[in-house]
């Protein structure tokens, strides 16, 4: 199993800032994503880092909105620019696979609670 | 596109009762994944049990177990036992085997389960 650290866990930022969340990996993966999960929502896919290589976004949201960095394969941040109260919610890396390896499981950091006032 | 289904907002059961939690999906694959994830109010999202497409069994992990029905795109989740420590948010998720390196997970919106001591 992967050990996953996210920070921060929480954080309440002014409107037009940014932040960004780091995750952090305890061993070398091939997959990391990023889940954006609205209050009292469900998960929704935000997009993958790709080591080395522009973040696959999924529809609605926009790298300039959301600018992923991944440098290596234990690693990555998610930025959330120019907030509103509209992304207020819980932020969770997720990460796992071993390349050419289908049988793998997907394992969750604790999440960033992020409000924005 | 992948969809997951869970028709059952919230759910209630006596301690050291049983019940079942219902979710079916949609998908043109063959080969997958199956999750069943719970989330506490920790925030954590923690993999309850998996189960294989090409396996005919159903998996169990202890008082954990699904009824998979492939040709239905039914996967319901059973608690045996129930816990105190078994309340929590659950999701259903899907995730292709297909070695595309973009093997995300899809989530359905969630069931709250209560127990009552």
């Amino acid at each position: 199993s992967a050990v996953i650290s996210q920070k921060p866990s929480r954080d309440i930022c002014q409107r037009g800032t940014s932040l960004t969340i780091q995750c952090q990996v305890d061993s070398q993966v091939t997959m990391m994503f990023w889940y954006r999960q609205q209050p009292g929502q469900s998960l929704t896919l935000i997009a993958t880092a790709n080591q080395g290589s522009e973040a696959t976004y999924e529809s609605g949201f926009v790298i300039d909105k959301f600018p992923i960095s991944r440098p290596n394969l234990t690693f990555s941040t998610l930025t959330v620019s120019n907030m509103s109260p509209e992304d207020s919610s819980i932020y969770l890396c997720s990460a796992g696979g071993v390349w050419g390896i289908k049988n793998e499981k997907l394992f969750f950091g604790s999440g960033t609670q992020l409000s924005v006032l | 596109a992948q969809t997951v289904t869970q028709s059952q907002p919230e759910m209630s059961v006596q301690e050291a009762e049983t019940v079942t939690l219902s979710c079916t999906y949609d998908t043109s694959e063959s080969d997958y994944y199956l999750f069943w994830y719970k989330q506490p109010p920790s925030r954590q999202m923690i993999l309850v049990i998996r189960q294989e497409a090409y396996k005919q069994q159903n998996a169990t992990e202890n008082r954990f177990s699904v009824n998979f029905q492939k040709a239905a795109k039914s996967f319901s989740l059973k608690i045996s036992d129930s816990q105190l420590g078994d309340a929590a948010m659950y999701f259903c998720a899907y995730r292709s085997a297909m070695l595309s390196g973009n093997e995300k997970l899809t989530f359905g919106t969630g069931t709250r389960l209560t127990i009552i001591p």
